[in-house]
């Protein structure tokens, strides 16, 4: 049974970088052909996709974010990292990392984090 | 960006009724159309993908249609562990986007 657990600091001062860590356990997440995500839901914004990770390093980015993220995997600690430059009150959300179902279902999240609020404010 | 707009915001509506839920896009997504439900404290369960074929032991009451723009996440009859938020979600363009949701509560 594969688990993901976002870890973190659940307040960030504006203008700062939010910085998440998930942590994947009963799966490899340099086996399969899996991306692994970052996605966040905020009241205002609803659900919205940060970002997506393959084992060999190659990403994608919302465009709307593009600027402000980084994503990085660690497949010696089996982690993948979600680094947000910049932020303001409208970065306030739960923070989840999740893995897709692989190239046949790709862009659905099969397994999910619990979720991170993480708070900006000073 | 692909937008999705989901209808009612909110469903009233008693154990054993029949919950029919909608999501457009604002532009064809073919069938890379999938529904989410989410209980408050928990992440989204994925139930349906391709817009009609139901993830892995999710109950036969939930069913979805549509192709295109329209699509349809039917509930045949309700449950009181189906009272939840919903979310619709494409994967037919980048950035994969979602609805705002609809909310089914127990009326």
């Amino acid at each position: 049974q594969v688990q993901l657990q976002e870890s973190g600091p659940g307040l960030v001062k504006p203008s700062e970088t939010l910085s998440l860590t998930c942590t994947v356990s009963g799966l490899s997440v340099s086996s399969g052909d899996y991306y692994w995500n970052w996605i966040r839901q905020s009241p205002g914004k609803g659900l919205e996709w940060i970002a997506y990770i393959y084992y060999t390093g190659n990403t994608n980015y919302n465009p709307s974010l593009k600027s402000r993220v980084t994503i990085s995997v660690d497949t010696s600690k089996n982690q993948f990292s979600l680094k947000l430059s910049s932020v303001t009150a409208a970065d306030t959300a739960v923070y989840y990392c999740g893995r897709d179902g692989g190239a046949i279902v790709r862009g659905l999240i099969m397994d999910w984090g619990q979720g991170t609020l993480v708070t900006v404010s000073s | 960006e692909i937008v999705l707009t989901q209808s009612p915001a909110t469903l009233s509506l008693s154990s054993g009724e029949r919950a029919t839920l909608s999501c457009r896009a604002s532009q064809s997504v073919s069938s890379f159309l999938a529904w989410y439900q989410q209980k408050p404290g928990q992440a989204p369960r994925l139930l349906i993908y391709n817009a009609s074929n139901r993830a892995t032991g999710i109950p036969a009451r939930f069913s979805g249609s549509g192709s295109g723009t329209d699509f349809t996440l039917t509930i045949s009859s309700l449950e009181p562990e189906d009272f939840a938020v919903y979310f619709c979600q494409q994967r037919s363009n980048w950035p994969w986007t979602f609805g705002q949701g609809t909310k089914v509560e127990i009326k």
